[in-house]
């Protein structure tokens, strides 16, 4: 059965915090995603990698970086947290070429205060 | 500019009763879509796809539908249970062999009346 999991379900930090939220996959997907759902704006895509190493900015990069050392794992991180961030996170996972369901964790709900 | 959205916020159906979730697209391009289903508190699952060169697929309870003249897109569930309540996304993928984009819409909120 495939699997996406990600590192918290709920998660609680102060403004200016460094945050890092993990997600890995055991499904030897090229691909990874990291996005955020607020109500009403539905799924925004933050950043994707389709490679080890590499990554592309989505929708809404701002205020986040990423990395991906290795196939299964790719981390989001916020530099200094802020309330805006308050959020939930989704990960996901899909194959390299395009035309793929993606694979999805079950969130990590982050709030900022 | 490009966009995937759905006509309905919310539906509320009997239990038994035949769904319909529609979802309107912009991007001609467009060559894959896809439905999710999110039930609360988890992340969203996917349900069935649909490829650009059909206009009809059929799975387990469930069809898509997609009209690419009009650009709309529809999910229908078969004798709709209340397992079934959740918010349902639709997607589209702008390219079958390179990774392009992937545009979600806004979602439909689906409540089975028992």
């Amino acid at each position: 059965d495939v699997k996406v999991t990600q590192s918290s379900r709920y998660l609680v930090k102060r403004t200016g915090e460094k945050v890092f939220l993990e997600c890995v996959q055991d499904m030897d997907h090229e691909n990874m995603f990291w996005y955020r759902q607020d109500p009403g704006l539905g799924l925004r895509l933050i950043y994707f990698s389709y490679d080890v190493k590499m990554k592309e900015k989505g929708d809404i990069p701002e205020g986040y970086s990423v990395s991906r050392e290795k196939k299964e794992r790719f981390s989001l991180i916020l530099e200094s947290a802020s309330t805006n961030q308050t959020s939930m996170y989704l990960c996901a996972s899909s194959l390299w070429q395009g035309g793929h369901e993606q694979y999805f964790g079950p969130g990590t709900r982050l709030t900022v205060t | 500019g490009e966009s995937v959205g759905l006509h309905l916020p919310t539906l509320s159906v009997q239990e038994g009763d035949n769904s319909i979730i529609n979802c309107a697209y912009s991007n001609s391009a467009s060559d894959y879509f896809i439905w999710y289903k999110q039930e609360s508190g988890k992340g969203p699952q996917f349900i069935i796809d649909i490829r650009s060169n059909m206009d009809k697929r059929q799975g387990q309870r469930v069809t898509v539908l997609l009209n690419k003249t009009v650009k709309h897109l529809s999910l229908q569930i078969a004798a709709t249970q209340p397992g079934d309540s959740a918010v349902y996304f639709c997607a589209e993928n702008g390219s079958e062999t390179s990774y392009d984009k992937v545009i979600f819409g806004p979602g439909t909120s689906l409540s089975v009346i028992p």
